[in-house]
């Protein structure tokens, strides 16, 4: 299985802040990395696919980069709704395996 | 607009089998290429990836589970099920159906629809 880690684990920011996620794949997964949004009590939200295109309705202060094994989502000015757990996700091969996620919230 | 929305008991005995179905609304579970997945989150924790089938019924699933998995599919009602043997309470989870779709030629595969989830608590 290809283990996904995250850092940080958890960050406290300020609305208006840059924030920027790293996510670390134990081998190359090329650009099969997708990004999620998670609120407390709701489902994921789709962010970024194929590690840096934008899903459709997603604001476009959030961004994806990265190839290889390292990659990182970047929020260019968080906003009030931006706090959240932000996970990221292979889809290079079976099993499907995720990052254990980093929670975002207000400093 | 696609929409998933799981259904089943929120309460299933140890040893016992958890049984939950997914209804797809909006789109055709037919329409090809997709893969229809069953994923759960622990209260409190991350994501784990059960596993998935195609609308033709080949199926793939998570080797940690994978002797108590299956998932099936039926086009008729639109609808994928989850079946899950032996429960304990180390299955307790919210449980979620989402579409795993395909992007660009390089078929970058993403959930980019989910049910709302189900919690299912697993205690005698």
């Amino acid at each position: 299985d290809i283990q996904m880690t995250q850092s940080p684990s958890s960050l406290s920011a300020s609305v208006g802040d840059r924030v920027a996620i790293t996510c670390r794949a134990s081998q190359s997964i090329r650009t099969y990395l997708n990004w999620y949004q998670q609120k407390r009590g709701k489902a994921p939200k789709l962010l970024i696919y194929a590690a840096s295109s934008l899903q459709s309705g997603v604001p476009s202060r959030f961004s994806g980069s990265g190839s290889g094994t390292d990659f990182t989502l970047t929020i260019s000015s968080l906003q009030p709704e931006d706090f959240a757990t932000y996970y990221c996700q292979q889809s290079y091969s079976a099993p499907r395996t995720f990052g254990p996620g980093t929670k975002v919230d207000i400093k | 607009q696609v929409r998933l929305q799981e259904s089943g008991p929120g309460l299933v005995k140890p040893s016992q089998t958890l049984s939950l179905t997914c209804t797809v609304s909006g789109g055709s579970i037919s329409s090809g290429g997709y893969y229809w997945s069953w994923i759960r989150q622990h209260p409190g924790k991350g994501l784990e990836w059960i596993g998935y089938i195609s609308y033709s019924g080949s199926t793939n699933y998570n080797p940690a589970l994978k002797s108590r998995v299956t998932i099936s599919v039926d086009t008729s009602k639109n609808q994928f099920s989850l079946k899950l043997s032996s429960v304990t309470a180390a299955d307790t989870a919210v449980y979620y159906c989402a579409r795993d779709s395909p992007s660009g030629f390089l078929e970058w595969y993403s959930f980019d629809y989910w049910g709302q989830g189900i919690l299912v608590t697993v205690s005698s």
